[in-house]
C-alpha cells in the first residue's frame, strides 16, 4: 500500500530565503508525482507535475525533483515571498494515472 | 488545463439530512473524481465518476452514503446522505483531461454538520 510522507509538517522562514520541502513515498512504482498548493479553506492549485520518466520540472521560482529509486521528491522555492504562504501537498499516482495518494502536507509561513 | 466550479461553496446542515454538491467543468472530460478532506487532514479519494458507467468507490466509501451522478462529460454531483458531524469536511471534485496526466481541482465545498 502506497504511503506518502511530507517533512516538515510546518515551516516558518523570513522573506527572501530559499527553502526545500520534502516528500517521500514507499512504493517506487509510480506513474507521476504532482505538487499542489492549498490556501486556507480553498481548493488545490497544481504547481508542477513530474512524470515517472522525468527527473525534474521547473516553473518560475519553483523546482521539483524526483528520485524514484529512493522514493523521494523535493520542491525547491527560491527567494520566498509572503504570498508563498500556504500548505504544499505532494501526491503520487500508481500504475493507472488517476488515483492520487496525498501526503499530509507542509504548512509554510513566509514572514515579511 | 480545466476550470472547475462547485456549488455550494459552503453549507451548514442538520444531522440526518442530505446535501448534493455540484461540480461543473468548462470542457468535456472523461474522468472526474471526488475527494474528501477532513479537518486537519489530507485528501482522500471517495470515488471515480466516468460518464456512462457506474461510479467506482474506494475502500471505506459506499454508494448508499455517497451516491454520485455523472449525466454528461462536463457535470457531476456528489450527495452526502444521512449526514452526521463526522461528515464535516471539505469535498473537492477534480478532473484529468485526456492527455494531461495531471489532475485539476475545484475550489471545494466546505460542509459543516451540526
Amino acid at each position: 500500500k502506497q504511503e506518502v510522507t511530507q517533512i516538515p509538517a510546518a515551516l516558518s522562514v523570513p522573506e527572501g530565503e530559499n527553502l526545500v520541502l520534502n516528500c517521500s513515498f514507499t512504493d517506487s512504482a509510480i506513474y507521476n508525482l504532482q505538487w499542489f498548493r492549498q490556501d486556507p479553506g480553498k481548493g488545490l492549485t497544481s504547481l508542477l507535475l513530474i512524470q515517472s520518466s522525468q527527473r525534474e520540472q521547473t516553473s518560475g521560482r519553483l523546482n521539483a525533483s524526483l528520485d524514484k529509486s529512493s522514493g523521494r521528491s523535493t520542491l525547491y522555492i527560491a527567494a520566498s515571498q509572503p504570498g508563498d504562504s500556504a500548505t504544499y501537498l505532494c501526491a503520487v499516482s500508481g500504475d493507472s494515472s488517476y488515483k492520487l495518494i496525498f501526503g499530509s502536507g507542509t504548512r509554510l509561513l513566509v514572514r515579511p | 488545463s480545466a476550470v472547475i466550479s462547485q456549488k455550494p461553496s459552503r453549507d451548514i446542515c442538520q444531522r440526518g439530512t442530505s446535501l448534493t454538491i455540484q461540480c461543473q467543468v468548462d470542457s468535456q472530460v472523461t474522468m472526474m473524481f471526488w475527494y474528501r478532506q477532513q479537518p486537519g487532514q489530507s485528501l482522500t479519494l471517495i470515488a471515480t465518476a466516468n460518464q456512462g458507467s457506474e461510479a467506482t468507490y474506494e475502500s471505506g466509501f459506499v454508494i448508499d452514503k455517497f451516491p454520485i451522478s455523472r449525466p454528461n462529460l462536463t457535470f457531476s454531483t456528489l450527495t452526502v446522505s444521512n449526514m452526521s458531524p463526522e461528515d464535516s469536511s471539505i469535498y473537492l471534485c477534480s478532473v484529468e483531461p485526456a492527455g494531461a496526466y495531471e489532475q485539476y481541482f475545484g475550489p471545494g465545498t466546505r460542509l459543516t454538520v451540526t
